[in-house]
């Protein structure tokens, strides 16, 4: 099984629709990310949680909300959902536990398409 | 400046060459520097990290650092077509990872 698992891997939906992306995790890692990937613009940092009760903004954060349900799991939710927000989206995890600076493993992503 | 250059390619070398990838960053605070690879349409996989200057090498892999100069980079010795990828460049700053926006690599057999 998969350390980083992102659910579901692809959803095609509608404009206006509200749409939960799930990510789970069985590294142990306290820290959980989210980002969305466009083709020329890279990865972006939406939100990030560094443990149950912290939550933070990324860098593109409007039109999207997280919740942090446990130390393993990690929602994104697109309130009312639109075409621009049609991206390749990413969880990812990373450990503090013994040094801040620790790499981040990624989920394998899913795919998200809004008609 | 951006925070994470890279040359977005494509790059392109020969089977069996050397592939050299470069990274610029802002930030001269930065303490940690990581290359993932990513192939089309898949999630980034961390291939290296490097904390000191200097080189560290593994395997057909070598990153290097030069903190005076802000740059990083990676090399791949005996490229071979299954190192056909994107490779990302990051570095932490506050505690996040920021991205390059990658290089594409093309090995051809």
């Amino acid at each position: 099984d998969a350390d980083v698992t992102q659910t579901p891997r692809n959803r095609i939906t509608k404009t206006g629709k509200r749409i939960m992306l799930e990510c789970s995790q069985t590294k142990g890692h306290d820290r959980m990310y989210w980002y969305r990937q466009d083709p020329g613009l890279g990865l972006r940092l939406i939100y990030y949680s560094f443990d149950v009760k912290d939550i933070n903004k990324g860098e593109i954060s409007d039109g999207y909300s997280v919740s942090r349900q446990a130390q393993a799991k990690f929602s994104l939710s697109l309130e009312s959902a639109i075409p621009n927000q049609t991206a390749l989206y990413f969880c990812a995890t990373s450990d503090s536990s013994f040094y801040s600076n620790q790499p981040q493993h990624f989920g394998d992503g899913t795919r998200l398409s809004i008609l | 400046q951006k925070e994470v250059e890279q040359n977005s390619g494509p790059l392109s070398v020969p089977e069996g060459a050397i592939a050299s990838l470069n990274c610029t960053y802002s930030d001269r605070g930065s303490q940690s520097f990581f290359w993932y690879r990513q192939y089309s349409g898949k999630s980034p996989e961390l291939i290296m990290f490097i904390y000191s200057n200097g080189d560290k090498e593994d395997g057909r892999f070598t990153a290097q650092l030069n903190k005076a100069s802000q740059y990083v980079s990676l090399l791949i010795r005996d490229s071979q077509p299954s190192d056909s990828a994107t490779y990302l460049c990051a570095v932490i700053k506050s505690e996040k990872l920021v991205f390059g926006k990658g290089t594409k690599l093309t090995v051809n057999p």
